[in-house]
């Protein structure tokens, strides 16, 4: 089965603090992995993706995440905060062998000014 | 068109009656996928085309949901006896191909069924 786990269903940072977003995935074959983010009243966008190239992918907007396969883990970091990032973000996971994408249940971004 | 568009954006509904939601892919996106997303959760995926085939169509919750795109490009999703619990955020994406991995998302569909 596959699954997605984002931890914390809501981060407050500072502006100018790191963000840092958690997702652990379960996946019995090696998966494709994304990060997406849904500003209010808009649909979701692609931030980046993890394709089996490098494990350090970088997005837009400022926005990184690394794939750590022994810790299933995909989370998405970005070294300064502003207040233009606050939103719900979104990881999910897609098998190689398939085309169902499987979303965690969100996280909400708050920047503090 | 430039992205995936879906109408109606809103759509308030008796409980019973029948829903059509509307989803209108990128020009040329060849993959198109139906979501439900429940308040403070994520997409659920609904179904999945490629071209005018439905190619997965397990997420469907029962077969009052039904969904066809018959010439390739606009898709119907379609909920017959509507029920309060079918109340949700109902989400378009489209993709360049299958197998591609980055899907464009519409702004949904928000149903509610008092």
């Amino acid at each position: 089965a596959q699954s997605v786990t984002q931890l914390g269903s809501h981060v407050s940072v500072s502006e100018g603090a790191l963000v840092l977003l958690r997702c652990n995935y379960s996946s019995s074959v090696p998966p494709y992995l994304f990060w997406y983010v849904q500003y209010p009243n808009q649909g979701l966008q692609l931030l980046l993706k993890y394709t089996s190239a490098a494990t350090l992918v970088k997005g837009i907007n400022g926005f990184e995440a690394e794939f750590k396969k022994s810790e299933t883990s995909f989370h998405l970091t970005k070294p300064s905060a502003h207040m233009s990032d606050a939103a719900e973000y979104f990881c999910a996971v897609r098998l190689s062998t398939g085309n169902q994408f499987y979303f965690g249940t969100g996280t909400s971004l708050t920047v503090i000014p | 068109g430039a992205g995936v568009s879906q109408s109606p954006r809103y759509k308030v509904t008796k409980r019973g009656q029948d829903v059509a939601l509307r989803c209108d892919p990128i020009s040329g996106h060849v993959s198109l996928y139906w979501y439900r997303q429940a308040l403070g959760q994520g997409p659920e995926f609904l179904t999945y085309f490629n071209y005018e085939a439905q190619q997965d169509k397990s997420g469907l919750p029962n077969d009052r949901f039904s969904a066809e795109r018959p010439e390739g490009s606009i898709s119907t999703l379609t909920i017959q006896r509507t029920e309060q619990r079918d109340s949700a955020m109902y989400r378009c994406a489209s993709s360049f191909g299958a197998g591609s991995n980055e899907q464009y998302f519409g702004p949904g569909t928000r149903l509610t069924v008092t």
